[in-house]
């Protein structure tokens, strides 16, 4: 069985300051997706990256593939209350999602 | 273009009654995805359809499941009959291509008493 190991569960930080989530797994994903959640919405997609060591950036995000495509970040810089919400990873296996637990991430102003 | 859209937004059913979600999928996606996020969960895979096939439905917990999706349109997944451990939110999502750019609907809260 394939698993997303999402860290931390739950974070919560003062407007200003830089965080990073990681999600881990032993197994090799085709692609990693990072999206973001509000309540009483569906999970909306911030990113899709599919080769190993890949970067890409969105504003004050920054998401990376690990080299050997195991494992992700999702790096926020200068955090903002609106950056408040549900971050949730899920890798590509098999044409299947498998997610990560998700973060719940608090900006407090 | 008017996103996934998910009906009922909440269902709050007794153990053994049947319930029917739907999902209207953005139009001319030919993917179609079910998901559940059972409480305290991770998001699961349920199944996925192109058009109106089953590409994937290795995710259906057993078979007191059944997901259609007539004339590659919208989408229903029944759930008959219901057990507590049902209880959660199920997602439905679309794409044009398999796995790339998911749109996801708002989710039906289901809760089985």
């Amino acid at each position: 069985t394939q698993l997303l190991e999402q860290s931390p569960q739950f974070l919560s930080i003062q407007e200003g300051e830089n965080l990073t989530v990681y999600c881990n797994s032993s197994s090799v994903f085709s692609s990693l997706q990072w999206y973001r959640q509000e309540p009483g919405e569906g999970p909306v997609l911030l990113v899709t990256v599919v080769t190993g060591g890949e970067v890409k950036k969105l504003k004050r995000l920054t998401f990376q593939f690990g080299d050997a495509r195991k494992d992700s970040s999702l790096h926020i810089t200068a955090a903002q209350p609106g950056d408040t919400g549900l971050y949730l990873c899920a890798g590509g296996s098999n044409y299947q999602l498998i997610w990560g637990a998700g973060t719940k991430l608090i900006i407090k102003p | 273009e008017a996103g996934v859209t998910q009906f009922p937004s909440h269902s709050v059913i007794e153990k053994g009654q049947t319930v029917t979600l739907r999902c209207d999928p953005i139009s001319g996606h030919d993917n179609l995805y079910w998901y559940r996020r059972v409480m305290g969960k991770e998001i699961k895979f349920l199944l996925h359809f192109v058009k109106e096939s089953k590409q994937d439905e290795s995710g259906m917990p057993n078979n007191r499941f059944l997901a259609e999706r007539t004339g590659g349109t919208y989408s229903t997944l029944k759930v008959q009959p219901a057990e507590l451990e049902d209880s959660g939110v199920y997602f439905c999502a679309s794409s044009q291509e398999v796995l790339i750019e998911q749109f996801f609907g708002p989710g039906t809260r289901l809760t089985v008493l």
